[in-house]
């Protein structure tokens, strides 16, 4: 149980376009959901925490008008970077935090994205 | 704030060795403790975590982790490495959201 789909799994589209990735909880219900990007050979970064039916929280440093997050749903979340430039190529990965009474996050299988 | 930091980005073990990844975090509040694995292009997979209860912590695939609070410590072991224990490794610390340690690199040789 608890799994974490991704789609698509890989994106390559051209400067100044806009990418949508979704993000689904396939057999729970989430009402907080998290995405990351991750750069080669580096960590996880926490771009925003994504919550049903609210606004998403962004963390420091990250354009919200960039990175468009949407929770319409207890299963999907979805990302959409817009207007797209070379620089924002990266591995985004989801995850969806189980509720339990402590953190238990799964993660899904990640999107890299590549912006020619 | 929360932070974690893992010592030595890249370590080298001999299959059959013992492996040893070395992670000290920073919390203000009793802090849940992960272990996570990533494989080349692959999400991340949870090794074990702690929340509180056994300072002992044993995962999947052979890996065990010790918390220590005096040490702020969670480091991981595993007795023997298989040439598939080589991935990346994160050390994780959180409680309403997750921040990531930089990642240790482990590479296993034959």
């Amino acid at each position: 149980g608890a799994v974490v789909s991704q789609h698509p799994s890989w994106v390559i589209c051209k400067s100044g376009t806009s990418v949508k990735i979704e993000c689904r909880s396939l057999d729970f219900q989430a009402t907080t959901m998290f995405w990351y990007r991750q750069f080669p050979k580096q960590s996880l970064m926490l771009m925003a925490t994504s919550n049903e039916g609210s606004k998403a929280t962004y963390e420091q440093g990250v354009e919200k008008d960039k990175f468009l997050i949407n929770h319409a749903s207890l299963t999907l979340s979805t990302l959409t970077v817009t207007s797209a430039h070379p620089e924002d190529s990266s591995f985004y990965i989801c995850s969806a935090n189980l509720g339990s009474s402590y953190n238990e996050q799964f993660f899904g299988p990640g999107t890299r994205l590549t912006v020619l | 704030a929360q932070s974690v930091t893992q010592l030595g980005s890249h370590v080298s073990v001999s299959e059959g060795a013992l492996v040893l990844l070395r992670c000290n975090y920073s919390s203000s509040v009793p802090p849940y403790l992960f272990w996570y694995v990533q494989y080349p292009n692959q999400g991340l997979q949870l090794l074990l975590k702690y929340t509180s209860a056994a300072t002992l912590v044993k995962g999947i695939n052979g890996f065990e982790a010790e918390f220590k609070k005096s040490e702020t410590s969670f480091h991981l072991t595993k007795p023997s490495a298989h040439m598939s224990d080589a991935a990346e490794y994160f050390c994780a610390v959180g409680s309403d959201k997750v921040i990531f340690g930089p990642g240790t690199s482990l590479s296993v040789i034959p």
